[in-house]
Parts: C-alpha cells; sequence; structure tokens
C-alpha cells in the first residue's frame, strides 16, 4: 500500500524554526515528485513547496521562498520541509502528498501534521 | 499566479440527489485540473485528475469535465460519505493553486 506519514510538528515561538518530516512507503520513492501542501485552521489548502524525484529541482510559494527548504533523501525515502524564521501566519496543518507520475495531481496525502507558531 | 473560483461555497443537496460544482481559471489550463475530497478532520484525497479522469477506486457516480477555464465536478446521486469539501487545483503552472473549495452540505 502506498502511504505517506509526516512528523515533526509542533509549538513553535515567532521567528522559531522547525523541520518537518515525510516517510514514504509502498512505492519507488525516488521516481516520484514529492510535495507539500498546507490548510491553516477552518481555511481551505495552499500548496507550499514541491520537489522533483531527484531532488534537483524545486519549488516554492512566494510565502515562503527564502524561508522553506524541501528536501529528500532517496536512499531513506524521507522527505523534509524545513522552516525557518516562522510567523503566526504559518500556523497550519501541513499535508505531505505524492505527485501522480507526470505530477497530475496529488496521490496519497499524509494524515498531516499541525504546526502552531505562537509565544 | 492562477486564481482559482469555485462555486457555490455552499451546496445543500439531499441524499440521492445531483451535486453539480463549478470551478473557473483566471486563464487557461488547458485539462490540467485536478479535483479533491476533504471529508471533516480527515485528509484530502484525489477524486479526477486531468479534468476528468477518476482516481484509482473513485466511485463511478463521480465524473469531471471541462476544458480551458471552466471546470465542473458532478456528483450523481450523493450517498453520506459524499458530504464533504471538495476543492479544484491547477497543475498547469507554478505556482500550484487550489480553488477555495465547495462544501456539500445535507439539505
Amino acid at each position: 500500500e502506498v502511504q505517506v506519514l509526516e512528523s515533526g510538528g509542533g509549538l513553535v515561538q515567532p521567528g522559531g524554526s522547525l523541520r518537518l518530516s515525510c516517510v514514504a512507503s509502498g512505492f519507488t520513492f525516488s521516481s516520484y515528485a514529492m510535495n507539500w501542501v498546507r490548510q491553516a485552521p477552518g481555511r481551505g489548502l495552499q500548496w507550499v513547496s514541491s520537489i522533483s524525484g531527484s531532488g534537483g529541482t524545486t519549488y516554492y510559494a512566494d510565502s515562503v521562498k527564502g524561508r522553506f527548504t524541501i528536501s529528500r533523501d532517496n536512499s531513506n525515502n524521507t522527505l523534509y520541509l524545513q522552516m525557518n524564521s516562522l510567523r503566526g501566519d504559518d500556523t497550519a496543518v501541513y499535508y505531505c502528498a505524492k505527485s501522480r507520475v507526470g505530477r497530475t495531481g496529488f496521490d496519497p496525502w499524509g494524515q498531516g501534521t499541525l504546526v502552531t507558531v505562537s509565544s | 499566479e492562477i486564481v482559482m473560483t469555485q462555486s457555490p461555497a455552499t451546496l445543500s443537496v439531499s441524499p440521492g440527489e445531483r451535486a453539480t460544482l463549478s470551478c473557473w481559471a483566471n486563464q487557461t489550463v488547458s485539462t490540467k485540473l485536478a479535483w479533491y475530497q476533504q471529508r471533516p478532520g480527515q485528509a484530502p484525497s484525489l477524486l479526477i485528475y486531468a479534468a476528468s479522469s477518476r482516481a484509482t477506486g473513485v466511485p463511478a457516480r463521480f465524473s469531471g469535465s471541462g476544458s480551458g477555464t471552466e471546470f465542473t465536478l458532478t456528483i450523481s446521486g450523493l450517498q453520506s460519505e459524499d458530504f464533504a469539501i471538495y476543492y479544484c487545483q491547477q497543475y498547469d503552472n507554478w505556482p500550484l493553486t487550489f480553488g477555495g473549495g465547495t462544501k456539500v452540505e445535507i439539505k
């Protein structure tokens, strides 16, 4: 079964840092692009970042560019999101999602990990 | 940035009836459009990709149509588990963008 499972969320002060992880199983991890999507409390979905299968190409939403870094360890089937200079509006559930072949949608999604930025 | 707009924000439908959800893009995305379902307290799940192709395991009562800037998700014969929020997403251009969602509620 294809699965992705996030971890690493928690409470962090404004200006702080956090690293999220996403462990994948059930597929050849290095063959697929991976993504992070977030959802603020009571709000809709917001794409955050994507990375190619090799890790050589990355994309970011303008709201996180320069503060967040996406990376992957293909030897350990793990996706990361390093989040620095966190702000209150970064508070959200962060989902990891696998890209379908050809980047035609996200499937499956993990259960999400909650990041709360507050003093 | 491509802006995705969904309508209506809330749709009240009786079980067994048909629901029609709309999604517009402010510029063409060809058929590079996906639909997701998010049940309360759960992660989103992929329903439709390439505007009209059902994802694996998605029931045939879900259908997608459209191209360019106008898209539709139709749910025929709504069942209890279909009451949820539905999001469209374009993947034609970076940044990837989602619509604001349509909540399908029980009438």
